[in-house]
C-alpha cells in the first residue's frame, strides 16, 4: 500500500459535472503535486504545492483548480471537462519543495469523461 | 534532442534473467537520478534514488549512474513475473526549488514464467 492515499480509484463524469480528486498523505511531507498521465506516457506536472502555498502552475486550464487545505490534503476541484482530460490523476508529495528529493506517488484516480 | 531519451521497449525475458534498462540524458546540470516501478493501473512506486555518479544496490537491483557518458541503468537480477512492469527513470538538477522531475518514457518489463 501506497502512504499517498488517492480518493476515488475511479470516477466518470460528464462535461458540464463537478467533482472533486482527494489526496492525503501522513508522511509529514510539505510540497505535494498533482500529475496527469495519459496511456503509455509518463506523468505530467500540473500543479505544486508547497507549505501549503501554490508553488507552481504549469498552464493548466482553469476547469482545474487544485486546493491544499492543510499540509496533509491535496484536492483538485474539477469542472466542465473535455474528453481529452481522460488520464490518470496522480498525487505526489516529498519532504520539501526541492528538485533533489524524491516524490512518492499515489495509485491515482482514473477520470474518464463522457 | 530530448532531455531524457529511453528506450519504451517492450522488452521480454524469461525468469531468473538479468535485466539492463538504461537512459541517456543531455543536460548536464542533473545530479539526482531515480528509478520508479509502475504496475498496470497503479501509480509509479520509488524503486531507487541515486545521487551523482557511482552504484547502489538494493536487493536483486542496481542502480548505475555515469555522469561522463550520460547515461544511467537499472539492473534487475534473478528477474521474477512480479518484476514485470513499467520502469520509468526521472531526473532533476541540484535541488533548487523548481520542483521539477524530468522522466524518460519508461520501458515495459514483461517477464514469463
Amino acid at each position: 500500500d501506497t502512504e499517498v492515499t488517492q480518493t476515488p480509484k475511479h470516477l466518470v463524469m460528464g462535461m458540464t459535472n463537478k467533482k472533486s480528486l482527494k489526496c492525503e498523505q501522513h508522511m509529514g511531507h510539505r510540497a505535494m503535486y498533482w500529475y496527469k498521465q495519459k496511456a503509455k506516457k509518463p506523468p505530467e506536472l500540473m500543479f505544486v504545492y508547497s507549505y501549503e502555498k501554490l508553488s507552481i502552475n504549469e498552464s493548466v486550464p482553469s476547469r482545474f483548480s487544485p486546493e491544499c487545505p492543510n499540509s496533509s490534503l491535496l484536492n483538485l476541484h474539477l469542472h466542465a471537462l473535455q474528453p481529452e482530460d481522460s488520464a490518470l490523476y496522480l498525487c505526489a508529495s516529498s519532504q520539501q519543495g526541492f528538485s533533489n528529493q524524491p516524490q512518492h506517488f499515489g495509485d491515482g484516480t482514473r477520470l474518464s469523461i463522457l | 534532442q530530448k532531455e531524457v531519451e529511453q528506450d519504451p521497449g517492450p522488452l521480454s525475458v524469461p525468469e531468473g534473467a538479468i535485466v539492463s534498462l538504461n537512459c541517456t540524458y543531455s543536460n548536464s546540470a542533473f545530479q539526482y537520478f531515480m528509478w520508479y516501478r509502475q504496475y498496470s493501473r497503479k501509480g509509479p512506486e520509488l524503486l531507487m534514488y541515486t545521487y551523482s555518479s557511482g552504484n547502489k544496490e538494493d536487493g536483486r537491483f542496481t542502480a548505475q549512474v555515469d555522469k561522463s557518458s550520460k547515461y544511467i541503468s537499472l539492473f534487475i537480477r534473478d528477474s521474477q513475473p512480479s518484476d514485470s512492469a513499467t520502469y520509468l527513470c526521472a531526473m532533476s538538477d541540484s535541488g533548487g526549488s523548481n520542483y521539477k522531475l524530468t522522466f524518460g518514457k519508461g520501458t515495459l518489463l514483461t517477464v514469463n514464467p
